[in-house]
Parts: C-alpha cells; structure tokens; sequence
C-alpha cells in the first residue's frame, strides 16, 4: 500500500520561500508508471493543481504559479518537495501530495497546513 | 472552465443523487478516454479518488457510486445515498495541464 506524508514548516513569513517535503513509502519513486504531484487547499475552499513530477526531472507546473515555484525530485530517498517563493497570505493553505497516473490522483497525503503570516 | 451542481445538495437516505460537471472544453483524448476523475473529500479528511477517466470505479469505491458521460458533459450518480456519503465531491479535468477542479457540492443528508 502506497502511502504519502507531508513534513515542512507550518508557519512562514511573508516573501519568504514556503518548502514541503513529501516522503513516499510503500512503492518506489523512480516508477515509470507514475508522476508525483502536489495539490492544495486554502481555509474553507476548493482544490488548486500545483504540479508535478516525474522521476527524470520532467516537470509541469502551474502556470498561475511558474514563476515562484520548483518540484524537485530525490529517488535516492524516495521523496519529492515543493518550494514556493515570495509568499503572501494567499498561499496559506493545506498542500497534499499525491501520486498520479493517466492524469488522475490515486493515492493522497493527509496534508500539511502551511500558514503564511508574520 | 468547469463548473458543477450547485450546493448544498441535500437527498435522504437510500434516495438517489446525481452530481453535474460541465466543462468549457472537450475533455475526450484521441484514446477513446475522458479525462475527467471524482473525488470525495469527506469532513476533516483528504480527497480521495471515486471514479478516474469518467467512468471507472477507483480501487475500493462502492459500486453504488457510478460516473457516466463524454466530451463536455459528466455525471456522477449514487444509487442510494447512505449517511458515510456526506462531503465534498469535486471533479477534476486532466485532459491537458494546468488541471482544474471544479467549485465542489457539498452533500447533505436530509
């Protein structure tokens, strides 16, 4: 059973850079089966496509977000990770990684609430 | 974009629901799939998959749960709403990145 768990600092400042680590345990991450995404989730809202990843590196992002944003990928340690620069409050959210396939996410984090605020 | 059934959706239980996602652009690949998947996310908890490329139950889902539709037009149906069915179901388009959800309807039992 594949399973993932977010880990990163749930409180940053404003213009800072907003870093999440999710460790994937149960499956390997160099798959060719699969991408690693991220998705998230402000207070009382709807979901919002970050992006993903897949185990070479190839990325695809969301463009409302390019600019500030990076998914990389470790397949030594079965882990991928988000980092998203320049933060305002609108970036407070809860963020799930999740593993997806044929463009659906199958296998889901429980979330990590990220609070940007001074 | 995408836009779905209004909420709150409120239904009785072992009484039918039906759920609407229209989508603003053809969601069908030249593979003969639709790339429309439902998710669940049930109060405190993280989404969970339902039904993937429009009409495939996902592992462990009830086969009371049933996702039907083509090109812009989808449904998700369950045949008897039972009171573990409350939550937030949102569809998703993947056709092409950047994917999108829609607004979410929130189920009510009654």
């Amino acid at each position: 059973q594949v399973q993932l768990q977010e880990s990163g600092p749930g409180l940053v400042k404003p213009s800072q850079t907003l870093s999440l680590t999710c460790t994937v345990s149960g499956g390997s991450i160099s798959s060719d089966d699969y991408y690693w995404g991220w998705i998230r989730q402000p207070p009382g809202k709807g979901l919002e496509w970050i992006g993903h990843i897949y185990y070479s590196g190839n990325t695809f992002y969301n463009p409302s977000l390019e600019s500030r944003l990076s998914i990389s990928i470790d397949t030594s340690k079965n882990q991928f990770s988000l980092r998203l620069s320049s933060v305002t409050a609108a970036d407070t959210a809860v963020y799930y990684c999740a593993r997806t396939s044929w463009g659906y996410f199958d296998y889901w984090g429980q979330g990590a609430l990220v609070t940007v605020s001074s | 974009d995408i836009v779905m059934t209004q909420s709150p959706l409120s239904v009785a239980p072992g009484e039918p629901a039906s759920i609407s996602c229209r989508s603003s652009q053809s969601l069908l690949h030249y593979n003969g799939y639709n790339y429309l998947n439902w998710y669940l996310q049930k109060p405190g908890q993280s989404p969970h998959l339902l039904i993937y490329l429009g009409s495939n139950r996902a592992s462990g889902v009830p086969d009371r749960f049933s996702g039907s539709g083509s090109g812009t037009d989808f449904t998700l149906k369950i045949s008897r709403v039972e009171a573990e069915d409350v939550g937030i179901y949102y569809c998703m388009k993947a056709l092409q990145t950047p994917y999108t959800f829609g607004q979410g309807t929130r189920l009510e039992i009654k």
